[in-house]
């Protein structure tokens, strides 16, 4: 199985918006609405920010959104904070109750 | 509060096999899919398969042939056996809970992730 595919990096200005892309396939997040999304710092364990494409975990800023058409799914920051800055990871159910994840996403908040 | 622990060797040579527990606190181990994550120094996470307690695994299929992961409920921990590892092997290894969503399939919803045990495969 392919690594799902996103933007090696992004970046923007406190308080803009960003939107991070995560690219599958039909037989990944185009066949299910089990997309989660990873925020990582550096030394850190992933911590989930997103999960089945749109769910947000309790403690997790509304300033995050996830989203997701035909097989592409988003995730959006509004209101960039420096906090933000981190690694981004997508990860898709894949069949056969596999997984797989995206390459990850540099977020610079400039 | 659900807490994960790895554990294991930091050092493995070329060719052996890379054994790592987890050892789950405050919950159970049953119910859940417990997995393994791991991350090369300066790359992206790679899944790399699941247990559930009742024995029934599965795994990422370009690391199938080299992995086992087994479960021992009467001490609340799993583990990692990863054979023939190469420098490529080298990383860190999480262990991590999935949600299952009530279901019975994997969700990618991971809640609970251990701290991460760097691996390195050297001689």
């Amino acid at each position: 199985q392919s690594a799902l595919t996103q933007p090696a990096s992004v970046s923007g200005s406190p308080g803009q918006s960003i939107t991070i892309s995560c690219t599958g396939t039909s037989s990944n997040v185009g066949s299910y609405n089990l997309v989660s999304w990873y925020q990582q710092h550096p030394g850190k364990a992933p911590k989930v920010m997103i999960y089945e494409v749109s769910k947000r975990p309790s403690g997790v800023s509304n300033r995050f959104t996830g989203s997701k058409s035909g097989s592409t799914a988003s995730l959006t920051i509004s209101g960039l904070q420096a906090e933000d800055e981190a690694d981004y990871y997508c990860c898709s159910y894949g069949g056969s109750n596999t997984l797989v994840f995206g390459g990850g996403t540099k977020l610079t908040v400039l | 509060q659900v807490q994960l622990q790895e554990s294991g060797p930091g050092l493995v040579k070329p060719s052996e096999t890379l054994s790592l527990t987890c050892t789950v606190s405050g919950g159970s181990i049953s119910t859940y899919f417990w997995n393994w994550i791991r991350q090369p120094p300066g790359k992206g996470l790679e899944w790399i398969g699941y247990i559930y307690y009742t024995g029934s695994t599965n795994f990422n299929p370009s690391l199938k042939s080299r992995v086992t992961i087994s479960v021992d409920t009467s001490k609340n921990q799993f583990s990692l056996k990863l054979s023939s590892v190469s420098a490529a092997d080298t990383a860190v290894y999480y262990c991590v809970r999935d949600t299952r969503g009530g279901s019975d399939i994997l969700t990618g919803h991971f809640d609970y992730w251990g701290q991460g045990a760097l691996v390195t495969v050297s001689s």
